[in-house]
């Protein structure tokens, strides 16, 4: 069965320091991920998304994912977080053809950032 | 317009009253979700409906009753509700027809409708 994990609840940075949350999932096929944040009380935002081709996808916000097929990871790097940043964010892999477009969502990693 | 719309932003029901949640589109997807998030938990699937009909149930009690009158629209109708329904409801839409096989995996979100049941 298809799954996500992000092994990270919480995480904290200071402001200016770098970020990488971790996501690996489990999918016989090729798949499409996605990365999303949720600010207290609000939607899901799309940051980024994986579906082929160069394996560094650059998304809004200055993120960045890498996937790795050998790790089937999808890891979400920024160079230089702000405040603005702090969030919860989803890692997420769609299985269209199975349950016509279902996403799975991983338990989410909360970010908070320090000044 | 990439946008997800949904109403009410807030709403606050006794388990005794009837309430509707609306979701709009005008993005033309034809793919439609409802969502059900609790506090620091990730979304929950509740119904997906593909083309106008429902497709999808996550076996949802019938206390809550969709409905999808066009392609634009998606309504949840909510009936005699416990205080455990309290939740963030989402609404999600996607692209069918004529998109790639990813971007039928790509749900665009509202912002969510805030229930509490009282």
């Amino acid at each position: 069965a298809q799954s996500v994990t992000q092994p990270d609840i919480h995480i904290t940075v200071s402001e200016g320091a770098s970020l990488e949350l971790r996501c690996n999932y489990s999918y016989g096929a090729t798949p499409y991920l996605f990365w999303y944040v949720q600010s207290p009380g609000q939607g899901l935002q799309l940051l980024l998304k994986y579906f082929s081709g160069d394996t560094l996808v650059q998304g809004i916000k200055g993120f960045e994912a890498e996937f790795k097929r050998s790790q089937s990871s999808f890891n979400l790097r920024k160079p230089s977080v702000h405040w603005s940043d702090a969030a919860e964010y989803f890692c997420a892999v769609g299985n269209y053809g199975g349950s016509q477009g279902n996403l799975i969502f991983g338990k989410g990693t909360k970010l908070s950032v320090k000044p | 317009d990439t946008e997800v719309t949904q109403t009410p932003k807030h709403l606050v029901m006794g388990m005794t009253n009837k309430k509707s949640l609306k979701c709009e589109q005008h993005m033309g997807h034809r793919a439609m979700y409802w969502y059900k998030q609790k506090a620091k938990k990730p979304p929950e699937l509740m119904f997906v409906y593909s083309y106008e009909k429902l497709s999808i149930n996550e076996s949802v009690p019938s206390r809550f009753s969709p409905e999808c009158p066009n392609s634009s629209l998606l309504n949840l109708h909510l009936h005699a509700l416990q205080p455990e329904d309290s939740a963030l409801y989402l609404c999600a839409s996607s692209a069918r027809t004529g998109a790639s096989e990813g971007n039928r995996n790509e749900q665009f979100f509202g912002p969510g409708t805030r229930l509490t049941v009282l």
